[in-house]
């Protein structure tokens, strides 16, 4: 297994540039999850899926859209990136079922916005 | 929704001093888990609290959920230069997870 893989690892974008981050998942868990990480933040939930065809924002939601097409993958875009989406991108998921399940992680994304 | 403070934010032993970091929460959580993400890495999945007074070991690493279940510890004895990152707990339900902000620990060999 590979667990959860992001893509790309390294990505320096041009402010009102768009992209996708890539996240794909083969342990077939139903919860997927993206989080950003600043300096002295923490880790931030931007948005989150229960499962295929379902998702919901988390705490900062706003210049990012999800969609959950199918199981395995759950890609996060930025229509329009600005400076301040500067951040380290974390992509989980989890086996959902009976709450507190193990959560895991890729191995992150750094975005830098110039 | 759920949040939690955690603190310190920092704190800087040296080797083979005991370290602990709280975790603090206005509501009763249904259960708590505990990461910890070395420099550059991901955050890595450390042990989940669930019954109210839970105390689990994992060799020099001591979790505790508090009674009311609206706190919970790390504390790690004798630390090790092994130990250094930050060390974040999380409530979890429906599969989202929210992070406290983390303790970052340093360790002086």
């Amino acid at each position: 297994n590979a667990g959860v893989t992001q893509t790309p690892k390294f990505q320096v974008l041009k402010t009102g540039q768009s992209m996708t981050l890539q996240c794909a998942q083969d342990m077939n868990h139903e919860y997927m999850s993206w989080y950003r990480q600043d300096p002295g933040m923490g880790l931030r939930l931007i948005h989150y899926s229960v499962g295929a065809g379902i998702t919901d924002q988390g705490e900062v939601p706003n210049g990012y859209n999800v969609s959950r097409s199918t199981t395995e993958d759950f890609p996060l875009r930025l229509l329009s990136a600005a400076p301040s989406q500067t951040s380290v991108y974390f992509c989980a998921s989890s086996g959902g079922g009976y709450s507190g399940n193990t959560i895991y992680f890729g191995e992150g994304s750094w975005l830098t916005v110039v | 929704g759920q949040q939690v403070m955690q603190i310190p934010q920092y704190q800087h032993v040296q080797e083979g001093e005991d370290f602990t970091t709280y975790c603090n929460s206005s509501t009763t959580l249904s259960n708590i888990q505990w990461y910890k993400q070395r420099p550059g890495g991901h955050p890595v999945f450390l042990i989940q609290l669930v019954k109210s007074g839970e105390v689990k070991k994992q060799k020099r690493l001591t979790f505790q959920f508090g009674e009311a279940k609206k706190n919970s510890s790390l504390h790690i004895t004798a630390t090790q230069t092994t130990d250094v990152g930050t060390y974040f707990c999380a409530p979890s339900g429906g599969g989202k997870l929210i992070f406290g902000q983390g303790t970052e620990l340093s360790v002086k060999p």
